[in-house]
Parts: C-alpha cells; structure tokens; sequence
C-alpha cells in the first residue's frame, strides 16, 4: 500500500519560497505522476501541477511563473517550490499519487 | 478553465436516505473525466469515483456516479453513519484540473 508524507516548514516569510518534500513509501515513484493539491478555505481544493517520473511537468497557469516541482527517484520523493509567497498561499498543503492516493497534508502559513 | 459548480450547498438528510449530489461543468468534460471525493473534518481527501462512473479500490457499492458531458451525479444510495461529510467534484479532462465548491452532508 503506497503511503504519502509531506514535510518542510509549517511557517515561511512573505516574499520567500516555500518548499515541500512528499516521501513515497510502499511503492516505487517511478512510472507514475505525482501531484500537489492545496486547500484554504478561501479558496477551496486548487490544484498546484504534477510531474511524471521522467521528470516532465504541468503546472496551474494561476501559479505558474512561482512554482517548481522535483522528482528525485532515487530518494522516492518529489518536492515542491513556490516563490514570492504572500498571505494568499496561506492553505494546506497535500501530495498525492495522481488524485488516487495522498498525504495527510501539511500546514503552511505565510507570516512575519 | 472549466468551473465546477456543485449542488446543494448542504444536504441535511437521516442515515438509511438516498442522497443525490449535483455537479455541473462550464464546458463539456473531456472523456467524462469526473471524479468525486470524500473529506471528512482534519482528513485529506479519499477518492470515491473516477472516470465519472468507476469506484475505486475499497469503496463501498452504494456510492455511484454518473452522467456526461457537463451534468454529473454522486449518489449514495443508503447513508451509513460514516457517509456524512464534504463531497467535491473534480475534472481532470483539461489543463488545469479543476474542483467544485463542495456539498456537505450533514445528519439531520
């Protein structure tokens, strides 16, 4: 049974990069794609972008220019990158394999 | 992007009722790719249906889905006590993948 992990800082600055590490256990992450999804309730679920195990992406045009995501297999995890953060980006956080299984979700606050 | 709009709001129901939740798509959804989950309160969400009509692994037989196009339907035909919760419609036919608003159902 795959399992989903997110970890990284539960509070970043405005202006900073926010940084998120899933960790795949049970399964291998190559051959399949991995997403990341966040929700505030402001916003509700809204869907960041996802990346395939050979590395190729598709990102949300809302958050396109601010958003990287990584895959590293060797370490079964894939991360994600958001720059110039603002209180909007204020939501948690989950990593998902596809839409069909994710993590408990992270916390992250923007803040100074 | 293709907006999800999903009704009712709330469905305040008793447990043994049928209940029938709406979600309807801006534009057509591309190969009916539709799926609904499941969020219950300090939970992620659990996906319940994929492909507009197809289970997913562990779900129980009285949760159904259906429609085409730009009409969709969650039906769960008898609520169990552990069915009341937020329910959200997400598509996945077109970049970016979008989600409805959600339904909460709730005890009544």
């Amino acid at each position: 049974q795959v399992q989903l992990q997110e970890s990284g800082p539960g509070l970043v600055k405005p202006s900073e990069t926010l940084s998120l590490t899933c960790t795949v256990s049970g399964g291998s992450i190559s051959g399949y794609y991995w997403s990341w999804i966040r929700q505030s309730p402001g916003k509700g679920l809204e869907w960041i972008g996802y990346i395939y195990s050979s590395g190729s992406t598709n990102y949300n045009p809302s958050l396109k220019s601010r958003v990287t995501i990584s895959v590293d297999t060797s370490k079964n995890q894939f991360s994600l990158k958001l720059s110039s953060v603002t209180a909007a980006d204020t939501a948690v956080y989950y990593c998902a394999m596809g839409f069909d299984i994710w993590g408990q979700g992270t916390m992250v606050t923007v803040s100074s | 992007e293709i907006v999800l709009t999903q009704s009712p709001g709330t469905l305040s129901l008793s447990p043994g009722e049928r209940a029938t939740l709406s979600c309807r798509a801006s534009q057509s959804v591309s190969s009916n790719y539709l799926a609904w989950f499941q969020q219950k309160p300090g939970q992620a969400p659990r996906l319940l249906i994929y492909a507009e009509s197809s289970r997913a692994t562990g779900i129980p037989d009285r949760f159904s889905g259906s429609g085409s196009g730009t009409d969709f339907t969650l039906t769960i035909s008898r609520l169990e006590p552990e069915d009341f919760a937020v329910y959200y419609c997400q598509q996945y036919g077109s970049s970016p993948w979008t989600f409805g608003q959600g339904t909460k159902v709730e005890i009544k």
